[in-house]
């Protein structure tokens, strides 16, 4: 069975400090990974996707993440974090199985920004 | 375009009753998913449709049960609420169930 592990559930980093949250996956083939992030008693929204192919990939709001198989590690990174980054975010995997995708979330990191 | 919207925003219900929550898929996108988030969690996968079919399932009982309509947008059917479907329940759009999903705002099911 496929899961997400987000080992931290809070961090806390300065506005302009570089930012990277943890995303550890368990899946027996090359999955469908994602990064999403969640305001407040609000939807989610995609930030960036990696299907195959460069293992760096670039996402919205100059997030980047890279997939390293050998570690299956999904990590988001920001080299400077604004304040209205503060949210909640989540690593998700998906994979294609018997004809539709299951996506499984991983439980969350909330992002504090200080000044 | 118009992206994923859902309704109503809020419900309150009492233990016991039936609740339909609906939501309208992104222009274009013929896929629906449905999860389940209570609070301080991640989403839990309910059940995805696509082309009016439900193909996929996740670990909630049948009182959990939805609809999909040529429009491609969909209804999530809850039956004999318990205390713990409290929780904000999002609504997933896609092409073709291996694409991306984009999400709506959700719904916040309050049970009593």
């Amino acid at each position: 069975a496929q899961s997400v592990t987000q080992p931290d559930i809070h961090i806390t980093v300065s506005e302009g400090a570089s930012l990277e949250l943890r995303c550890n996956y368990s899946y027996g083939a090359t999955p469908y990974l994602f990064w999403y992030v969640q305001s407040p008693g609000q939807g989610l929204q995609l930030l960036l996707k990696y299907f195959s192919g460069d293992t760096l990939v670039q996402g919205i709001k100059g997030f980047e993440a890279e997939f390293k198989r050998s570690q299956s590690s999904f990590n988001l990174r920001k080299p400077s974090v604004h304040w209205s980054d503060a949210a909640e975010y989540f690593c998700a995997v998906g994979s294609p199985s018997g004809g539709y995708q299951k996506v499984t979330f991983g439980t969350g990191t909330k992002l504090q920004v200080i000044p | 375009e118009t992206g994923v919207t859902q309704s109503p925003t809020h419900l309150i219900k009492t233990r016991g009753q039936q609740v339909t929550l609906r939501c309208s898929s992104q222009s274009g996108h013929n896929t629906v998913s449905w999860y389940q988030q209570a609070l301080g969690q991640g989403p839990q996968f309910i059940f995805q449709y696509y082309r009016e079919e439900e193909n996929g399932r996740g670990n909630f009982p049948p009182r959990f049960s939805g609809l999909q309509f040529p429009n491609y947008s969909s209804e999530l059917n809850v039956n004999a609420l318990e205390l713990d479907d409290s929780a904000l329940y999002l609504c997933a759009s896609s092409l073709p169930p291996g694409y991306e999903q984009y999400f709506g705002p959700g719904t916040r099911l309050t049970v009593t």
